[in-house]
């Protein structure tokens, strides 16, 4: 069956450094991976879609890969602030999306 | 700004009751989801709807139906309401195609007694 795995454990770092999250899946063939920004008690929001043809796409901070061979994506936050905690999903699909678990960022000021 | 509105943020219903999740858009999409989210298992789709009045099962329809009689309204039904679909309940609309993201509501939790 298709699965989408994130980071389990949660992520603590310091302001100022680099977030790295991962999505593994399996059984997949997606050619869009997208991710999202969760806060808590709120609904999720669309921060980037890569196509599988893209290896790379920014946007300000946030640095996404897509790696079809390895079947993973990276997500970075670079000069990470402490407004940048939340929870990152990512999430597979085309017509519907199937999201991952999410990863919980913590940035320490 | 675009906008999907959830009629409710927090409910309170008995077992056996029959449970009504309103979701609108202003974006004229085509596309609109039920999602339901619980702690470690992620977002799972109910029930999802390209137009007006098509709809489909997602992951998980049992116990759920959805109405979408105008392009705008998406409904989530409960038949009859059963303790372990108490949840957080979100609705999220998407313009046709696959390049674009999603755009949520801000969710129903829902505690069923």
């Amino acid at each position: 069956s298709q699965k989408i795995e994130q980071n389990s454990e949660a992520l603590n770092i310091q302001e100022g450094k680099t977030a790295t999250l991962t999505c593994n899946y399996t059984n997949y063939s997606p050619a869009y991976l997208q991710w999202y920004r969760q806060d808590p008690g709120r609904g999720p929001v669309f921060l980037l879609l890569i196509r599988e043809n893209e290896k790379e796409k920014r946007k300000e901070r946030l640095k996404v890969t897509f790696d079809t061979t390895l079947k993973q994506s990276l997500f970075h936050i670079t000069a990470s602030q402490p407004a940048d905690s939340a929870t990152y999903l990512c999430a597979l699909g085309d017509y519907k999306l199937s999201f991952g678990a999410g990863t919980t960022v913590t940035v320490r000021a | 700004d675009v906008k999907v509105t959830q009629s409710s943020r927090y409910l309170v219903k008995r077992t056996g009751e029959k449970v009504f999740l309103e979701c609108v858009q202003d974006m004229d999409h085509e596309n609109m989801f039920w999602y339901r989210q619980d702690p470690g298992l992620g977002l799972r789709l109910i029930y999802f709807s390209y137009d007006v009045k098509m709809k489909e099962k997602g992951d998980i329809p049992e116990g759920y139906s959805v109405s979408r009689e105008k392009k705008e309204r998406f409904s989530l039904i409960l038949e009859s309401a059963s303790t372990n679909q108490t949840s957080m309940y979100l609705c999220a609309s998407r313009e046709q195609g696959a390049l674009y993201g999603y755009t949520f509501g801000s969710g129903t939790r829902l505690t069923v007694v």
